[in-house]
């Protein structure tokens, strides 16, 4: 298996623009989920799917974040509009189970100037 | 409600030395235990987990790790610390249909 993939890995854009980052997890994982990692705050989960169902999205810094899994092999996260305080190393990781090892991406790095 | 503390946020030692780095947990069961490690610009990976048996787990790289109920605790240790160990670790818990929760993460620095 590939492990998690995510794209892209590199994003620079202005503040006001719409960002969406993308995952695929690894195949047969039934939980999703992502994170944000910074220097100030750590790593935060932001939310995470079950079976392509949201099940807590509590660590959603505001309604700017939305995230979507329309299948079991894709999810997409959001943010619009960015701000530059979303500047930060967004995380996608995927499990067999709630309780089982997070396989983690090599996230994505978003600047937003 | 689950919490991981590590109280050490950065930590320094010399090559070749030992390694120990602290967790300490709050779960009201038997949890599960794991430890990660991230290294620059890498995402997490998993370094060992315990789920029950044994309490000295081995896990990759030549790490392990002690699960000690007595002290809610799961230390994570390496007799002999290699510059490429150089990294974030991080310890982590769950429990039943929990998420898993992350600590802050240890800075580690390897001198030669």
């Amino acid at each position: 298996d590939a492990g998690v993939i995510q794209s892209p890995r590199h994003e620079v854009t202005e503040m006001g623009q719409e960002v969406t980052l993308r995952c695929k997890p690894i195949s047969g994982h039934d939980y999703l989920f992502w994170y944000r990692q910074t220097m100030m705050r750590g790593l935060e989960l932001l939310i995470y799917f079950n079976n392509n169902v949201p099940i807590d999205d509590s660590g959603m810094p505001e309604d700017r974040f939305s995230a979507k899994m329309p299948n079991a092999s894709f999810s997409t996260l959001k943010i619009q509009p960015s701000e530059p305080r979303d500047s930060a190393v967004y995380f996608c990781a995927s499990s067999l189970g709630p309780t089982g090892e997070q396989y983690f991406g090599p996230g994505t790095r978003l600047t937003v100037t | 409600a689950q919490s991981v503390t590590q109280p050490d946020i950065h930590i320094t030692v010399s090559e070749g030395a030992s390694l120990e780095l602290r967790c300490n947990y709050s779960y009201g069961a038997t949890p599960y235990l794991f430890w990660y490690v991230q290294s620059p610009g890498q995402g997490l990976q998993l370094l060992l987990k315990y789920f029950s048996g044994d309490t000295l787990v081995q896990g990759i790289k030549g790490f392990e790790a002690e699960f000690k109920r007595s002290q809610s605790s799961f230390n994570l240790r390496k007799p002999s610390v290699h510059w490429s160990d150089a990294a974030e670790y991080f310890c982590a818990v769950s429990g039943g249909y929990q998420k898993v929760t992350f600590g802050t993460g240890t800075k580690l620095q390897v001198i030669p």
